[in-house]
């Protein structure tokens, strides 16, 4: 495709429960990044990829939140054990990352979770 | 850590002009960019500033001061449609990829 895609566009879950989220970057684009945003809010930083490897994973909330990258494409983020303030948008957004171009990311339409 | 400032709230009016400020609060700066989100929507890349001084892409401007720590987004002949969400965002990790540290955004409503 063209652009990044998420899905599921929505989820709905109750607490307690596991949920996985899945972003397809735009081809051939190295860096992948996850995003939290919540109603009215700024984007909180969750994770980053460089390719299969995660550099900073400073952002994840807690030990509930994991994610993966495989073959260098699609990723993952898992919320385990759901809470109430997991409810947010997760966006994803992936860069070329080549030095002149990896500035601009590109944001996927976004998963909105919601905890029952 | 890192910390951006912008204003929460800017309102206009059509044709007008009008300057959205960031203060950042960072170690590591490499630069500034300028996204933009509808409600509803994703957010999309308006500019980048890795210099000091005046970006411009057609109707926007971006503006940075890496002394003062400040730059600014800049929107002229301002349009109904530019009623969005603005975040500034600050680059700070020297690599091929790096991490953007986003501010809280500024809405911004243009009036007719």
């Amino acid at each position: 495709g063209a652009g990044v895609s998420q899905s599921p566009s929505n989820k709905v879950t109750e607490k307690g429960k596991d949920v996985e989220l899945r972003c397809d970057p735009i081809s051939g684009h190295t860096a992948l990044y996850w995003y939290r945003q919540s109603l009215g809010q700024g984007l909180e930083f969750l994770i980053y990829f460089q390719g299969n490897s995660a550099p900073d994973k400073s952002g994840l909330p807690s030990d509930r939140f994991s994610a993966e990258r495989t073959g260098g494409s699609v990723s993952t983020l898992t919320i385990q054990r759901t809470q109430q303030e997991d409810s947010a948008v997760y966006l994803c957004a992936s860069s070329s990352g080549v030095r002149t171009q990896t500035y601009e990311q590109y944001f996927g339409p976004g998963t909105r979770l919601t905890v029952t | 850590g890192q910390s951006l400032e912008q204003p929460s709230e800017v309102t206009a009016v059509e044709g007008a002009i009008v300057q959205i400020n960031c203060t950042y609060q960072t170690s590591g700066f490499y630069g500034l960019s300028w996204y933009q989100q509808h409600d509803g929507g994703a957010p999309t890349f308006l500019s980048y500033n890795g210099l000091d001084g005046l970006e411009e892409t057609g109707r926007f401007s971006s503006f940075l001061s890496r002394s003062d720590s400040y730059g600014y987004l800049l929107l002229q002949e301002l349009q109904m449609k530019d009623s969005a969400s603005y975040f500034c965002a600050v680059r700070v990790l020297n690599t091929n990829a790096g991490k953007s540290t986003f501010g809280d955004g500024t809405t911004l409503t243009v009036k007719p």
